[in-house]
């Protein structure tokens, strides 16, 4: 069982390139959710998806979109990469949004 | 709009130390709360939820207890270990939304 998998760990771009961030389950999980972390501020929620087709908004939405077109992925895509897109980013899922969340293992974007 | 704080940022105790992390939240109307456990470079393992209705959970030596109208939670953890060294986060559900709004973690150190 796999869980929550991220790719890529690791990924350096250029101002104004655009990317997709993966995320899959396994878990058959309905919700899942996109988060960044930066130092002294937590992680903060990008946006979510409380199953196949229906997606929302978070705290900090701007410069990112998402879709979720099958119940296993839900892609991140930064649509022209600024430096202060520069954090680490954290897929979670969950059965439902009241129950335990899992994470995956992160991947650590800078942007020159 | 919801703030959640954890005090101390920092905490450092010799190996089998009884200790409490704590976790502060300024809107009650919360459906959940989750203590996450990160390690350096890696994703949050969530270690305890607490549903709005329960006053406690326990995992182990691990016990989080929670206090819906003062605003408060806190993470006991018996007999510390070095393998206990991470850091801890805590997540509150918000009521109505779909929503999770961390703290900014306190950092342990258990010392052999």
């Amino acid at each position: 069982n796999a869980g929550v998998t991220q790719t890529p760990k690791f990924q350096v771009l250029k101002t104004g390139q655009s990317m997709t961030l993966q995320c899959a389950q396994d878990m058959n999980h309905e919700y899942m959710s996109w988060y960044r972390q930066d130092p002294g501020m937590g992680l903060r929620l990008i946006h979510y998806s409380v199953g196949a087709g229906i997606t929302d908004q978070g705290e900090v939405p701007n410069g990112y979109n998402v879709s979720r077109s099958t119940t296993e992925d839900f892609p991140l895509r930064l649509l022209s990469a600024a430096p202060s897109q520069t954090s680490v980013y954290f897929c979670a899922s969950s059965i439902q949004q009241t129950t335990e969340a899992f994470f995956g293992q992160g991947t650590r974007l800078t942007v020159v | 709009k919801q703030e959640v704080t954890q005090i101390p940022a920092a905490l450092s105790v010799p190996e089998g130390e009884n200790l409490v992390l704590n976790c502060s939240f300024t809107d009650s109307a919360i459906y959940n709360l989750q203590w996450f456990r990160q390690d350096p470079g890696k994703g949050l393992t969530s270690l305890l939820l607490i549903q709005s209705s329960q006053r406690e959970q326990t995992s182990g030596r691990l016990n989080a207890s929670l206090d819906k109208s003062s605003g408060r939670s806190t993470l006991y953890i018996a007999a510390s270990q070095p393998g206990d060294s991470a850091t801890y986060l805590c997540a509150v559900g918000l009521e109505g939304t779909y929503k999770y709004i961390f703290g900014t973690g306190t950092r342990l150190k258990v010392l052999a």
